[in-house]
């Protein structure tokens, strides 16, 4: 079974101060990994995924993600953050494999960027 | 273009009574999904729809829970007998391609609220 955990339930940073939401992951197979915006009731927004290749994944909004394998983590990361950040931030996880397109989400973090 | 659309966004029902929640997802996507995210979970999978494959029903949580997707393009999700345990967001999305890696597109979701 594939999991995902996103140890914080909350994130504070001043604005303008550099911005991390961690995710780790368990999956058997190769990890395809997902990073979503949720904004206050309005659906999910889609920020960036990691496939296969650079370890670093650019996306949507001056987001980007780092890969570590090794560490089984996908952490989010924007060097500067905006008051607009404001938002609830889920990881997701998928594999190779059968029932690949079932998406396994953790819990979410949110985020508040404190002006 | 339309992004995935759903309908009603808002639905108050009371204990006992059957619900229909409509999705529409985005022209040309062949695959659809539905989750549910429950106050302070992350999303919980319920169903999968690709092209006139049979559907994965796997995370329907009873037999309370049924869905179809008429002519591979529009799905409703209907539940019958609501318990106040069915409150929560529920969340269609959609794909071009079956499967990962593909990036899964959300809807502003429905609130379920049984009293």
């Amino acid at each position: 079974a594939q999991s995902v955990a996103q140890p914080e339930d909350q994130v504070n940073v001043a604005e303008g101060n550099p911005l991390t939401v961690k995710c780790t992951y368990s999956v058997s197979g190769n990890p395809y990994l997902f990073w979503y915006v949720q904004y206050p009731n309005r659906g999910l927004q889609f920020l960036l995924k990691y496939i296969t290749g650079d370890n670093l994944v650019k996306g949507s909004y001056g987001f980007e993600a780092e890969f570590n394998k090794s560490q089984t983590s996908f952490h989010l990361k924007k060097p500067s953050a905006l008051v607009s950040d404001s938002a609830l931030y889920f990881c997701a996880v998928s594999s190779t494999g059968a029932g690949s397109y079932q998406l396994t989400f953790g819990k979410g973090t949110k985020l508040s960027v404190i002006p | 273009g339309a992004g995935v659309s759903q309908s009603p966004s808002n639905k108050v029902t009371e204990k006992g009574k059957d619900v229909e929640l409509r999705c529409d997802p985005i022209s040309g996507h062949t695959a659809l999904y539905w989750y549910r995210q429950s106050l302070g979970q992350g999303l919980e999978f319920l169903i999968y729809f690709q092209g006139n494959s049979a559907p994965d029903k796997s995370g329907l949580p009873s037999d309370r829970f049924s869905a179809e997707r008429t002519g591979g393009s529009v799905s409703t999700l209907t539940i019958q007998r609501t318990q106040q345990e069915d409150s929560a967001v529920y969340l269609c999305a959609s794909s071009s391609l079956a499967g990962a890696p593909d990036t899964q597109y959300f809807g502003p979701g429905t609130r379920l609220t049984v009293l």
